[in-house]
């Protein structure tokens, strides 16, 4: 089986600008949650889907959001990016919760 | 809140000696202890679970030990290798919350 990919890999934006990525999880699994990764504050959850509903959002702005489509892949977008944003943004699919699998992440650099 | 208190911050240990990783956690609605193994450049990877019916799992080297009145898991690391450098975390969930609160991680070194 083809394992969670993420797009892009790697991005650079700027301050003030929107920006969305990409998940693909395993196929079959339902589930898809969304990790934030700084050396400051390590792994952080974002939210997480299943079956299109998202069932639990972590504490972040009002300017991280998501969603989840029919075919289980899922998106994530900030807006109105700040600096503090630069990250590696993980996400990881799972049957139905339990046993994530992650992706590679997609490295945001904010300038 | 420091909900999950993941130990040490770093280890160092010989080629064929046992690491130790600690993880205690507050919430007692938590239900699901697992570890992953993150390497530079790469998303964390399931190395091994637990659920709080057992107090000891074990495949190959690594084994978990669970203590549910301590509040505490740990991670054991047999006969260590070089190639199980990584940085280890501990990500404890439960109670129907649907999210994975990550320790801090342990960067692990094994020299040869």
């Amino acid at each position: 089986k083809a394992g969670v990919t993420q797009t892009p890999r790697y991005l650079i934006k700027t301050r003030g600008q929107q920006v969305t990525l990409s998940c693909s999880p395993i196929s079959g699994h339902r589930s898809v949650s969304w990790y934030q990764q700084t050396p400051g504050q390590g792994l952080q959850f974002l939210f997480e889907y299943f079956s299109e509903t998202q069932r639990n959002k972590g504490n972040f702005p009002g300017r991280f959001s998501g969603r989840q489509f029919s075919n289980s892949r899922s998106e994530m977008n900030v807006s109105t990016l700040e600096l503090g944003d630069s990250a590696l943004y993980l996400c990881a699919s799972s049957q139905s919760f339990y046993e994530q699998y992650f992706g590679p992440g997609t490295r945001l650099t904010v300038t | 809140q420091q909900q999950v208190k993941q130990s040490p911050q770093s280890l160092i240990v010989q080629k064929g000696g046992i690491s130790i990783i600690n993880c205690a956690y507050e919430n007692t609605a938590f239900d699901y202890f697992p570890w992953y193994q993150q390497f530079p450049g790469k998303g964390p990877a399931l190395l091994i679970a637990i659920r709080p019916d057992v107090s000891e799992k074990k495949e190959g080297r690594f084994t978990i030990s669970f203590n549910k009145s301590a509040k505490q898991f740990s991670l054991h690391i047999m006969d260590s290798q070089p190639g199980d450098s990584a940085t280890y975390f501990c990500a404890p969930s439960g109670g129907s919350n649907y999210k994975l609160t990550f320790g801090k991680g342990t960067l692990l070194t094994v020299n040869p």
